[in-house]
C-alpha cells in the first residue's frame, strides 16, 4: 500500500518570499501524485498533478512541483507568496494498481505574514 | 458547471444519536467518494462508489457507518449511533472516471459534525 508524509506541520512565510512544501511518498511503482489546497471552511482544490512525463509540473495559482523518483519526493514550490496563499496544503498519492485510491498526507498549514 | 453539493454544512448531535449527510456530485461523474477529515489530519477515504456499486469500503466502520448511492447519482452517508470520535468534517468528492487513480477529484465544501 502507498503512503505519503508531509514533514512540516506548519510553515510561516513572509509575503513575497518563496515557499517550498515537502512531500515524500512510499510506493513500489510510479505513483500518481497530487497537491491540493484547502482554504478555511472550503473543500479541497486541486493545484496540480503528476502522472508521467516531464517531472516539473505547473499548476494553478503560480505553483509548481517537481517529481524526484530517486528521493521519492514531490515538493511544491511558489517563487513569491501572496497573502491569499495562506491555507492548508495536502499532498496525495494514488496507486496505479487501484481504482482511484488516494492516500492524503497530514497536511502543512501555511501562514503568510505581511 | 455546478460543483459538488453537500448538506447540511454543520450538524451538532449528542452521542448515540444518528445523523445523515447528503451529497450531490457533479453531473455525469461516475465516481463518488466520502472522506472523513479529523481536525489536524488529512482526509481519510471512507467509501468509494463507481456508479451505484461500492469499489472500496475497507476503512468504513461498518458497525455504525453506512452509505448508499441508489441511482448512481446522489449519495447519503449515515452514522448510527454516533460516538465522540466521529466529530470531523465529512467531505464528498466526485470524478468523471477513476480507473487506476487518474480521475481528478472535485470536492464539496464538507459537513462539519460535532458530537457532544
Amino acid at each position: 500500500a502507498q503512503s505519503v508524509t508531509q514533514p512540516d506541520i506548519h510553515i510561516t512565510v513572509s509575503e513575497g518570499a518563496s515557499l517550498e512544501l515537502r512531500c515524500n511518498y512510499s510506493y513500489g511503482a510510479t505513483p500518481y501524485l497530487f497537491w491540493y489546497v484547502q482554504s478555511p471552511g472550503q473543500g479541497l482544490q486541486l493545484l496540480l498533478k503528476y502522472f508521467s512525463g516531464d517531472t516539473l509540473v505547473q499548476g494553478i495559482k503560480g505553483f509548481e512541483a517537481e517529481f524526484k523518483r530517486s528521493q521519492s519526493s514531490f515538493n511544491l514550490r511558489k517563487p513569491s507568496v501572496h497573502w491569499s496563499d495562506a491555507a492548508e496544503y495536502f499532498c496525495a498519492v494514488g496507486a496505479t494498481d487501484s481504482w482511484g485510491k488516494f492516500q492524503f498526507g497530514a497536511g502543512t498549514q501555511v501562514v503568510v505574514t505581511p | 458547471e455546478a460543483g459538488v453539493a453537500q448538506s447540511p454544512r454543520y450538524k451538532i448531535i449528542e452521542k448515540r444519536q444518528s445523523v445523515a449527510f447528503w451529497c450531490n456530485p457533479i453531473s455525469g461523474h461516475a465516481t463518488l467518494y466520502w472522506y472523513q477529515q479529523i481536525l489536524g489530519q488529512g482526509p481519510k477515504l471512507l467509501i468509494q462508489f463507481q456508479n451505484n456499486g461500492v469499489v472500496d469500503d475497507s476503512q468504513l466502520p461498518k458497525d455504525r457507518f453506512s452509505a448508499e448511492r441508489l441511482k448512481g447519482v446522489d449519495s447519503t452517508l449515515k452514522i448510527q449511533p454516533a460516538k465522540l470520535e466521529d466529530s470531523a468534517v465529512y467531505l464528498c468528492a466526485s470524478s468523471l472516471y477513476s480507473l487506476a487513480g487518474t480521475g481528478e477529484q472535485y470536492f464539496g465544501p464538507g459537513t462539519r459534525l460535532t458530537v457532544t
